[in-house]
């Protein structure tokens, strides 16, 4: 079956700019996370959606970072007014439920630069 | 919320045997203790989970003590493919967010 999607793979923007990164999830899992991860480092949670809902948007590191999820399926992360710390790779993941015992399915990334 | 302390890195031989101990002290009764596995320019996969004791599948198995404020993942037989980072997670059905954190991984080497 498919895996968690997301598009684009690979994104160079100038400074500046807002980007929109998508993530398409298994069919049928409740929960979907976005995370972050610049070179070389681990994982850095940013948000997690429950069906349409995010109940934590903790890890959003600015108000330049906003998501949505629509239809308990597809989410979009959208980073306004881009800036060259952005830089990462933004790593999608869902699971049947939120929480430690569910397993999450991660989907390739899309690779950030910001020139 | 489960803070967890793994090495940073560890380097191993083909054919040997990588044990990687994550500490989680804080663990709590409901928490499940979880591995995944991330190769250079994909996302994580889920290796293996369990809550007590000992878990095995194809891959690895997992050694939880009776305490449960450690857990060791072990590899048996690596291969070069193995080389990855190798991250811990402890939390319960309700942890989510930022109450289920990654951490930095231990990165692993293995070598011919």
């Amino acid at each position: 079956g498919a895996g968690v999607s997301q598009s684009p793979s690979n994104k160079v923007t100038e400074k500046g700019k807002d980007v929109e990164l998508r993530c398409d999830p298994i069919s049928g899992h409740t929960a979907l996370y976005w995370y972050r991860q610049r070179l070389g480092q681990g994982l850095e949670f940013l948000i997690y959606f429950q069906g349409n809902s995010a109940p934590d948007k903790s890890g959003l590191p600015s108000d330049r970072f906003s998501a949505e999820r629509t239809g308990e399926s597809v989410s979009t992360l959208t980073i306004q007014r881009t800036q060259q710390e952005d830089s990462a790779v933004y790593l999608c993941a869902s699971s049947l439920g939120a929480g430690g015992a569910y397993e999450q399915y991660f989907g390739p990334g899309t690779r950030l630069t910001v020139t | 919320l489960a803070k967890t302390t793994q090495p940073i890195s560890m380097d191993s031989y083909e054919g040997q045997e990588v044990n990687i101990t994550c500490s989680h002290n804080n663990i709590a009764t409901n928490d499940y203790i979880t591995w995944y596995q991330q190769f250079p320019s994909q996302g994580p996969r889920f290796i293996i989970q369990g809550y007590k004791t000992k878990v095995t599948n194809e891959v690895a198995s997992l050694f939880i003590p009776a305490d449960r404020k450690s857990s060791t993942l072990s590899l048996p037989r690596v291969s070069l493919s193995d080389t990855a980072v190798y991250y811990c997670l402890v939390g319960d059905e309700r942890a989510a967010g930022n109450k289920l954190t990654f951490g930095g991984g231990t990165r692993v080497l293995v070598k011919p």
